[in-house]
């Protein structure tokens, strides 16, 4: 199994230029989830997916989208990048979200994005 | 104040020694509470979860201290594949299941 995977693995973009970062997971994995990842800001919660077809707001989901058409995919879309939003960006899955319970969150390596 | 407080460290520590994180939270109502590794320019992965009576695996052992609302991480007979951040992620209650890493700490094993 190839676990979560992420594509691409580095990109440049330019002020106002848009893209769309894929995460694949092969593990049969209901919830999915996307983070960006600063120095001193830990990781924190774009958007997340409970399921396919469904789609959540995090903590920072302003000038993102995202989409899950598919169980194993889930892709996350920068309309107009701004250099704010020069991160390394974190997909993962995990089985159910359990009240009771916490399910391993698995995450792919990782997209390192700078925006000029 | 920070939902999840770490210090960013570095902690450099010589092979063999032991040495602890601390871990402290605000939030009363948090239920569950983990420890994920993370290496230089890596992803996070699950080391340990941290049990209310206490947890050990192998060189590792998690504390939890409701009252002092902190948790810990205890690393003994440190190796160099032991340097690495280490992140601290909280999970509360409500209808949100909200998970909140911490911003890690940075261990370092010196030869």
């Amino acid at each position: 199994n190839a676990g979560v995977t992420q594509t691409p693995k580095f990109r440049v973009l330019k002020t106002g230029q848009s893209m769309t970062l894929l995460c694949a997971q092969d593990m049969n994995h209901e919830y999915m989830y996307w983070y960006r990842q600063d120095p001193g800001m830990g990781l924190r919660l774009i958007h997340y997916s409970v399921g396919e077809g469904t789609t959540a707001k995090g903590e920072v989901p302003d000038g993102y989208n995202v989409s899950r058409l598919k169980k194993q995919n889930f892709l996350l879309g920068l309309e107009s990048a701004a250099p704010s939003q020069t991160s390394v960006y974190f997909c993962a899955s995990s089985y159910s979200w359990g009240r009771s319970s916490y399910n391993e969150q698995f995450f792919g390596p990782g997209t390192r994005l700078t925006v000029l | 104040r920070k939902e999840v407080e770490q210090d960013p460290g570095p902690f450099n520590v010589p092979e063999g020694a032991t040495v602890a994180f601390n871990c402290t939270y605000s939030n009363s109502a948090s239920q569950s509470f983990f420890w994920y590794r993370q290496d230089c320019r890596k992803e996070p992965k699950l080391l340990m979860s941290v049990y209310s009576s206490g947890n050990e695996d192998g060189r590792f052992t998690a504390q939890l201290n409701r009252a002092s609302q902190y948790i810990s991480l205890l690393i003994r007979d440190s190796k160099l594949s032991d340097s690495a951040t280490y992140l601290c992620v909280v999970k509360s209650s409500g209808g949100y299941q909200k998970v909140t890493f911490g911003t890690g700490t940075k261990l370092q094993v010196i030869p």
